[in-house]
């Protein structure tokens, strides 16, 4: 099985850095996802780790540690449209499976 | 468009009587999924299909079904919906030769089952 622990809710100001930890416990890995999800509204696709190391995209970086089941995702120059739930998941062993952590909540205030 | 769809968008329905949500994709992709998402207990994979006539379980697939007869569908079947179904529900695909890469998610459905 899997299980995946993300904080529930995290707060930061307008042009700060924010990192949201998502740690992992699983019986087979194929890669972890980072989503954006703003309220109401569908989950988009932000970042895919599957090799240790950050992957960069602009203001967003997502790093990975296998071997300590722990990934990162740092948003830089926050901006108020950051303001989104940010869901960590899991690509199963098998890799078609897909298993979602329970989201961390960022407000951004000015 | 590139782009997944859902219909309908809202729904609300008594207990026991049978409902269908539909998932129509048009990039051709291979993988679709669909997910409910509840308070507290985040998305949650109920079944998923990695291409036509090919579907598996997720993680909470009690009291749905499935079918892929063609590539770009992929239909939610509540035979008897029950009040403990009542979700957010999303629709997903992505391309990759059958594995997950990156997901495009539909707008979701909001079920209410009375």
């Amino acid at each position: 099985g899997q299980n995946i622990d993300q904080p529930t809710e995290m707060t930061a100001t307008e042009g700060a850095i924010v990192q949201i930890n998502c740690t992992y416990q699983t019986s087979g890995f194929n890669g972890l996802f980072w989503y954006q999800q703003h309220a109401g509204e569908a989950p988009t696709f932000l970042s895919y780790n599957v090799l240790d190391g950050l992957e960069e995209k602009g203001r967003f970086s997502s790093f990975l540690s296998r071997s300590k089941g722990y990934s990162y995702l740092l948003l830089k120059e926050l901006q108020m449209k950051d303001s989104a739930s940010y869901l960590c998941a899991l690509r199963g062993a098998a890799g078609n499976k897909l298993t979602f952590g329970g989201g961390t909540r960022v407000l951004v205030k000015p | 468009e590139a782009q997944v769809t859902q219909n309908p968008r809202y729904l609300i329905t008594v207990t026991g009587k049978k409902l269908t949500v539909t998932c129509s994709q048009n990039m051709n992709h291979e993988y679709m999924s669909w997910y409910r998402q509840d308070p507290g207990l985040g998305l949650r994979q109920i079944y998923y299909s990695m291409n036509v006539e090919v579907t598996d379980k997720g993680d909470v697939p009690e009291g749905y079904k499935v079918s892929r007869k063609e590539k770009r569908n992929f239909p939610l079947i509540l035979e008897s919906p029950s009040p403990n179904q009542t979700s957010l529900y999303f629709c997903a695909s992505s391309s990759g030769s059958g594995s997950i890469y990156e997901q495009y998610f539909g707008p979701g459905t909001r079920l209410t089952v009375t």
